[in-house]
């Protein structure tokens, strides 16, 4: 199947610091990417929707000031904490779409953010 | 409103017994279906998927699900549980093929008892 990467895997941040999460489709291009959080012990929450080429569509509640969602090309989308608090940390995954129409994602490895 | 429900957060099995996890969905049109499992600190993985057509779907790791209109339901079976089964199971449907706007369900972590 296809591959979808993320990176960093964990990360540890503090508190008023900027952490950028990458994720990237190693094998097709990806037209749509989505970004979940996770909360412990929760389903996973859509936060947004990312385009190549262009702006990200956010959920309700999102603060698309907060986590800057970035898809500059077919195989990348980044996803920027800014000004980082400890309630942001959290389980981070991304996902991508082939162009299969029976939908399948396909999804990262997420990457666990703590901030301190 | 469209919703999917995963009876059980919490499934615990013997190692050899039949796994059955649940899930239900709450539409007037059939979305389209899919497992996932999630290992500690990974993302999801697929196991299985319905779409359209043949309503009882084979995944990997021997799972199998059926697709029950009438029930409205899209329980994961698998026949004999294995240690390595443990792990965190999304029921996930996709209303509006077209979208890729996933609803998922709560999970169900599953344990196996030797």
């Amino acid at each position: 199947g296809a591959v979808v990467s993320q990176h960093p895997s964990r990360v540890i941040c503090k508190s008023g610091t900027s952490v950028k999460i990458e994720c990237r489709s190693l094998d097709f291009q990806a037209t749509t990417m989505f970004w979940y959080r996770q909360f412990p012990k929760k389903s996973l929450m859509l936060m947004a929707t990312s385009n190549e080429g262009s702006k990200a569509t956010y959920e309700q509640g999102v603060e698309k000031d907060k986590f800057l969602i970035n898809h500059a090309s077919l195989t990348l989308s980044t996803l920027t904490v800014t000004s980082a608090h400890p309630e942001d940390s959290s389980f981070y995954i991304c996902s991508a779409w082939t162009g299969n129409p029976t939908g399948e994602l396909f999804f990262g490895e997420g990457s666990r953010l703590t901030v301190l | 409103a469209q919703s999917v429900t995963q009876l059980g957060s919490h499934v615990s099995v013997s190692e050899g017994a039949l796994v059955l996890l649940r899930c239900n969905y709450s539409s007037s049109v059939p979305p389209y279906l899919f497992w996932y499992v999630q290992y500690p600190n990974q993302g999801l993985q697929l196991l299985l998927k319905y779409t359209t057509g043949a309503t009882l779907v084979k995944g990997i790791n021997g799972f199998e699900a059926e697709f029950k209109k009438s029930e409205t339901s899209f329980h994961l079976t698998k026949p004999s549980a294995h240690m390595s089964d443990a792990a965190e199971y999304f029921c996930a449907a996709l209303f509006r093929p077209g979208t890729y706007k996933y609803i998922f369900g709560t999970g169900t972590r599953l344990k196996v008892l030797a």
